[in-house]
């Protein structure tokens, strides 16, 4: 069974500043998914990588397979930003996901 | 090209009701997934299905909850004698090849069971 950790669990920050949010898993995966879910419930996948590093916008994703790790950046956080922000890393038994970490940008 | 559909969006149960959860995949997609997010918990895994076949279903309680995808028409997860416990959001996302494609995310079905 994969565990997966994501830190931080909340974070509140100021607009503008540079976001990082971290995801580790457990056991050995073929790719991950970075998820954007907002206050209505509404779920956004971001990313899925399986090496290095992706960027949409000001989304930054990278992944390090050998540390089982990965990370999802924001540069120039506005509140629009504000979600939970899901990790789920893919195994043989499929996606499992992170318990979300709760961001919010204040203006 | 429209997203994942799901309805309905909001959907309330009396205990021992059947409840009825709606997902059409985007167009060209074969593969279906249920989700379930209880309230202040992550998404857990339910099932896997393609055109008229359950691949896994590994995350499926045993008893009440069964899931199809025929080959007409929308996928559906059904749940039998709802109880209070079944109170969450359920989630459907497609995708267009097997597991190691992107999954697109519907907008999720909020079941209220009173």
């Amino acid at each position: 069974k994969n565990e997966v950790e994501q830190s931080p669990q909340n974070l509140t920050a100021q607009e503008g500043e540079f976001i990082t949010i971290n995801c580790s898993y457990s056991v050995g995966i073929s790719a991950l998914h970075w998820l954007q879910q907002h206050p209505g419930g509404g779920i956004v996948s971001l990313f899925m990588l399986s090496s290095g590093k992706k960027k949409h916008g000001r989304l930054i994703a990278t992944i390090n397979i050998q540390e089982k790790h990965s990370s999802l950046h924001i540069t120039a956080s506005h509140p629009r930003d504000s979600a939970v922000y899901i990790c789920a890393p893919r195994g043989a038994d499929g996606l499992t996901f992170g318990k979300g970490t709760h961001l919010i940008i204040q203006p | 090209n429209a997203g994942v559909m799901q309805n309905p969006r909001h959907l309330v149960r009396r205990r021992g009701q059947e409840a009825r959860l709606r997902c059409s995949p985007m167009k060209g997609h074969s593969h279906v997934y249920w989700y379930r997010q209880l309230p202040e918990e992550g998404l857990k895994f339910m099932v896997y299905l393609q055109k008229e076949n359950i691949i896994d279903e590994s995350g499926m309680p045993k008893e009440r909850f069964s899931a199809e995808f025929p080959k007409e028409g929308p996928s559906i997860l059904r749940i039998q004698q709802v109880v209070r416990g079944d109170s969450a959001a359920y989630f459907c996302a497609s995708s267009p090849l097997a597991v190691a494609d992107t999954q697109y995310f519907g907008p999720g079905t909020r079941l209220t069971v009173l």
